[in-house]
């Protein structure tokens, strides 16, 4: 088993431009998570999917969007990257009921400048 | 809204010495209670958790956490700190509802000094 797996792990983007940021579970999960890590604040959820199908917005969804693909993959779109997105990004996963943790994969490192 | 405080950005101790690492959470209703731990340039890895089933808490690498519902917390200890601890610990809260959403805590990066 892969886990949570997260492409690319490094991208560097100039302002304006954009870009998806991918991430597949093998773990055969419904609940499926996109949050940022910054510096101070921990993470914060942007979108999350509860199952295929399904998806809404978080804590700080502006400027980004999303898609289950399937019940596998959930990707996060920046249709215009800003430097306020310079973040480390990371996709989780989980099975149904609020007691189960989630999983991480091993993040995005993502610059704008 | 639920929130997660965390007491501490660094917390340093030397090795051999007591880990605690302090959390404490809002909640309106009882809460699920999560510990991850983030070594360098990696994701997030689950330490513990609380559930209800027992109010203290065993989890990997020797740390444990005591959920004290009298005082919000959720505090992490490790009677003896290895050098290998060193890392980022993350606190989160599932407030309950129907879905499963965390909050977390702004991290506590933990230095162990040899």
């Amino acid at each position: 088993n892969a886990g949570v797996t997260q492409t690319p792990k490094f991208q560097v983007l100039k302002t304006g431009q954009s870009m998806t940021l991918q991430c597949a579970q093998d773990m055969n999960h419904n609940s499926m998570y996109w949050y940022r890590q910054d510096p101070g604040m921990g993470l914060r959820l942007i979108y999350y999917s509860a199952s295929e199908g399904t998806t809404d917005k978080g804590e700080v969804p502006n400027g980004y969007n999303v898609s289950r693909l399937n019940k596998r993959e959930f990707s996060l779109r920046l249709e215009s990257a800003a430097p306020s997105q310079t973040s480390v990004y990371f996709c989780a996963s989980s099975r149904e009921a609020n007691y189960n943790e989630q999983f991480f994969g091993p993040g995005t490192r993502l610059t704008v400048l | 809204a639920q929130s997660v405080t965390q007491l501490g950005s660094h917390v340093s101790v030397s090795e051999g010495a007591l880990v605690l690492l302090r959390c404490n959470y809002s909640s309106s209703v009882p809460p699920y209670l999560f510990w991850y731990v983030q070594y360098p340039n990696q994701g997030l890895q689950l330490l513990l958790k609380y559930t209800s089933a027992a109010t203290l808490v065993k989890g990997i690498n020797g740390f444990e956490a005591e959920f004290k519902k009298s005082e919000t917390s959720f505090h992490l200890t490790k009677p003896s700190a290895h050098m290998s601890d060193a890392a980022e610990y993350f606190c989160a809260v599932n407030p309950g509802g129907g879905a499963q959403k965390l909050v977390f805590g702004q991290g506590t990066r933990l230095t162990i000094n040899p």
